[in-house]
């Protein structure tokens, strides 16, 4: 009965490699995300969709695709995986775009390790 | 989204001691989140604040909305081990939550 679910938990790759990190909500909400949270603990978003539509799309090399093939579902795939992908992903959703004054429900995150 | 900044980024706290955390905007903020993440956790949502120096209380933690909307404090008392975690605070749009801050207890 988790609210915001990612699989894989941990994901051990080598460089150059290709990965997907799976997310589904089962909150009934519109929106979800793709946040890197880096070993000093920053947290940055990286993609946004509403309705299955891309509505954030920050600085983020084109080597990450996000995919949403419906609102509870959203996927992200990174291409040629590199050392400096090495992170906790989260995935979250809310109700509504986080323009407003919804809260954020968070995934357990995905530990990459590029090696 | 609008920046938050937060001070300290890292808290070391005897058990039992009080201690601040602040978050700080340049520009007035129309609300602020605070949420928490335990060590290998992910965060979770711990209380929004919206009017002008609102206070919001949750068992030992207060949680202080600045008059000029542009701060906000995270204040908790009688620090317990089950408060280590890294606490962020997060401005309207929440793109990004800054680094937080990390709060260690020594018992």
């Amino acid at each position: 009965d988790t609210a915001v679910s990612q699989t894989p938990k941990y994901l051990v790759t080598q460089m150059g490699n290709d990965k997907s990190i799976k997310c589904e909500q089962n909150l009934g909400h519109d929106t979800m995300y793709w946040y890197k949270q880096d070993s000093k603990k920053f947290l940055k978003i990286m993609f946004s969709y509403n309705n299955k539509e891309l509505i954030i799309n920050e600085t983020v090399p084109n080597r990450f695709s996000p995919k949403s093939p419906d609102k509870a579902h959203l996927n992200l795939h990174i291409n040629s995986l590199e050392l400096g992908d090495s992170a906790v992903y989260f995935c979250a959703s809310s109700q509504t775009p986080a323009s407003t004054n919804e809260k954020l429900f968070f995934g357990s995150g995905t530990q990459l390790s590029v090696l | 989204g609008q920046q938050v900044m937060q001070i300290p980024q890292y808290q070391h706290v005897q058990e039992g001691e009080d201690f601040t955390t602040y978050c700080n905007s340049s520009t007035t903020l129309s609300n602020i989140q605070w949420y928490k993440q335990r060590p290998g956790g992910h965060p979770v949502f711990l209380i929004q604040l919206v009017k002008s120096g609102e206070v919001k209380k949750q068992k030992r933690l207060t949680f202080q909305f600045g008059e000029a909307k542009k701060n906000s404090s995270l204040h908790i008392t009688a620090t317990q081990t089950t408060d280590v975690g890294t606490y962020f605070c997060a401005g309207p749009g929440k793109l990004s939550f800054g680094a937080g801050t990390t709060v260690t207890v020594r018992a």
